[in-house]
């Protein structure tokens, strides 16, 4: 399976800011995705990012609150941009596996916005 | 619609017992996959195992073995003589041939006690 690595592991904000979250991985993969995981709950895809063309937002997300970019086959980033408390979640970037069907899941980057 | 149902929310267990979990799932699809993963509390997601469809062998991994049903639409998790570090939440997930969507059903939260 891949490596999969992201940036920050944990993170403190204010209201009104934004963050982005870096994912970077050890191999090339065609497809990355952005899931949340809200305190206690299961995990909900954000949207799935090819590179070289707009990622594909899921029902309830939109470009505007979680702008992605993917420069790369080994590289996304996620912003939450002007957060709320209603943001503090695990963001868990994932990668698709090698055989099909299968991800594979970055350490997660716990947000806690005040 | 495709749908993941765990209904045990939190199992507790005294080192060295049998634990299972439960997954039942709903699905209009003849081909699909069945995964668990493993949120331990650092909270990155590890994979376990992907099942297909077409395979109704039961899979057994050192502690782990898995029993899937068809006939009940039951993918079951059975951690033999658990461990301390089997605490963790686990996550078992669907996803329809061709798609990399997960649907993810909200998880049980397993506690060994020493």
């Amino acid at each position: 399976s891949a490596v999969i690595s992201q940036k920050p592991s944990r993170d403190i904000c204010q209201r009104g800011t934004s963050l982005t979250i870096q994912c970077q991985v050890d191999s090339q993969v065609t497809m990355m995705f952005w899931y949340r995981q809200q305190p206690g709950q299961s995990l909900t895809l954000i949207a799935t990012a090819n590179q070289g063309s707009e990622a594909t937002y899921e029902s309830g997300f939109v470009i505007d609150k979680f702008p992605i970019s993917r420069p790369n086959l080994t590289f996304s980033t996620l912003t939450v941009s002007n957060m709320s408390p209603e943001d503090s979640s695990i963001y868990l970037c994932s990668v698709e596996g090698r055989g099909g069907e299968t991800q594979y899941f970055g350490p997660g980057t716990r947000l806690l916005v005040l | 619609a495709q749908k993941v149902t765990q209904a045990q929310t939190e199992i507790s267990v005294v080192e060295k017992e049998d634990v299972t979990l439960d997954c039942v799932y709903e699905t209009r699809d003849t081909t699909y996959y069945l995964f668990w993963y493993k949120q331990p509390p650092s909270g990155e997601l590890v994979f376990l195992i992907r099942r297909n469809s077409f395979d109704e062998q039961n899979e057994i991994s050192g502690r782990y073995s898995w029993n899937f049903q068809k006939s009940t639409s039951s993918f079951n998790f059975t951690i033999t003589a658990s461990q301390v570090v089997d605490s963790a939440v686990y996550f078992c997930a669907l996803s329809r041939a061709g798609s990399y969507q997960l649907t993810f059903g909200k998880g049980t939260k397993l506690s060994v006690i020493p």
